[in-house]
C-alpha cells in the first residue's frame, strides 16, 4: 500500500543552519506529495506540495523537490529560525484516494 | 471565526464516560476528516465524510462514533475508550473528496484513565 516514510527526530539546530529533512515515498501510480507543519498548540498547516516529477515545492524559504527516481521529496531550508521549529509531515495523496498518507512527523528545534 | 475549529481543546475522561469532541469549518468545504495523532505514529485517518455522507470508516472501534449533521458541523462521540485511545484528534476539511489540500483545526488532546 501507499505510504511515507520520514526520517526520525528529534532534530535539533542553531539558528542559521541548513536544514533537511529526508522523506521517502512508497505508492502506486504518480501521487502528489506534500510537507505540513504543525506549530505547538496548533493543527497541521500545508507548508508545500509538488504535484509531479521534478516539480519543486516552495514556501516561507523551505523547499523539497519531487524526485520520482529516488521516490524521494526531502525538505531543505537554508538557514533556519527560532520560529520555525515545529514538527514537519511528509504526505502523499494518491490519484483515486480519499485521504492523505502521512509519515510520522519529525519534530525541529532551532535554538538561538 | 475563521478555518477549522475544534472544542474542547483538552478534555479528561474515565473509561466508563460518555462524552464528544466537536469540529466546525467556515471555510465553505464539503469534505471533513477525523484523525488520530498518536506519539511516533503516523497521523491515523479514521473517518471521511463528503456532503454529509461517511464514505470511508477505517477499521475504527466502535467505541468512536461519528456524526455530521451539515457539512459545516462534525462530531466524534466516544463510548467507554481505553486508555491507548489518549491521544490528539484533529479534524481537517476540503473543498472536495479528493481535493488534495486539507485544512486542520487545532485538535482535541484527549486522555483516558
Amino acid at each position: 500500500g501507499d505510504s511515507v516514510t520520514q526520517m526520525e527526530g528529534p532534530v535539533t539546530l542553531s539558528e542559521e543552519a541548513f536544514l533537511t529533512i529526508n522523506c521517502t515515498y512508497t505508492a502506486t501510480g504518480y501521487p502528489s506529495l506534500f510537507w505540513y507543519v504543525q506549530y505547538p498548540g496548533e493543527g497541521l498547516q500545508l507548508l508545500l506540495k509538488a504535484t509531479k516529477a521534478d516539480d519543486k515545492g516552495s514556501n516561507k524559504g523551505f523547499e523539497a523537490t519531487y524526485r520520482k527516481e529516488t521516490t524521494s521529496f526531502h525538505l531543505e531550508k537554508g538557514s533556519v529560525q527560532v520560529s520555525d521549529s515545529a514538527v514537519y509531515f511528509c504526505a502523499l495523496s494518491s490519484s483515486g484516494a480519499n485521504n492523505l498518507f502521512f509519515g510520522t512527523g519529525t519534530r525541529l528545534t532551532v535554538i538561538p | 471565526e475563521t478555518g477549522v475549529t475544534q472544542t474542547p481543546r483538552h478534555l479528561v475522561m474515565g473509561m466508563t464516560n460518555k462524552k464528544s469532541l466537536k469540529c466546525e469549518q467556515h471555510l465553505g468545504h464539503n469534505a471533513m476528516y477525523w484523525y488520530k495523532q498518536s506519539a511516533k505514529k503516523p497521523l491515523e485517518l479514521m473517518f471521511v465524510y463528503s456532503l454529509e455522507e461517511r464514505v470511508e470508516n477505517n477499521s475504527v472501534p466502535s467505541r468512536f462514533s461519528p456524526e455530521c449533521p451539515n457539512s459545516s458541523h462534525l462530531f466524534l462521540h466516544l463510548h467507554t475508550l481505553q486508555p491507548e485511545d489518549s491521544a490528539l484528534y484533529l479534524c481537517a476539511s476540503s473543498q472536495s473528496l479528493r481535493a488534495e489540500t486539507q485544512y486542520f483545526g487545532p485538535g482535541t488532546r484527549l486522555l483516558v484513565l
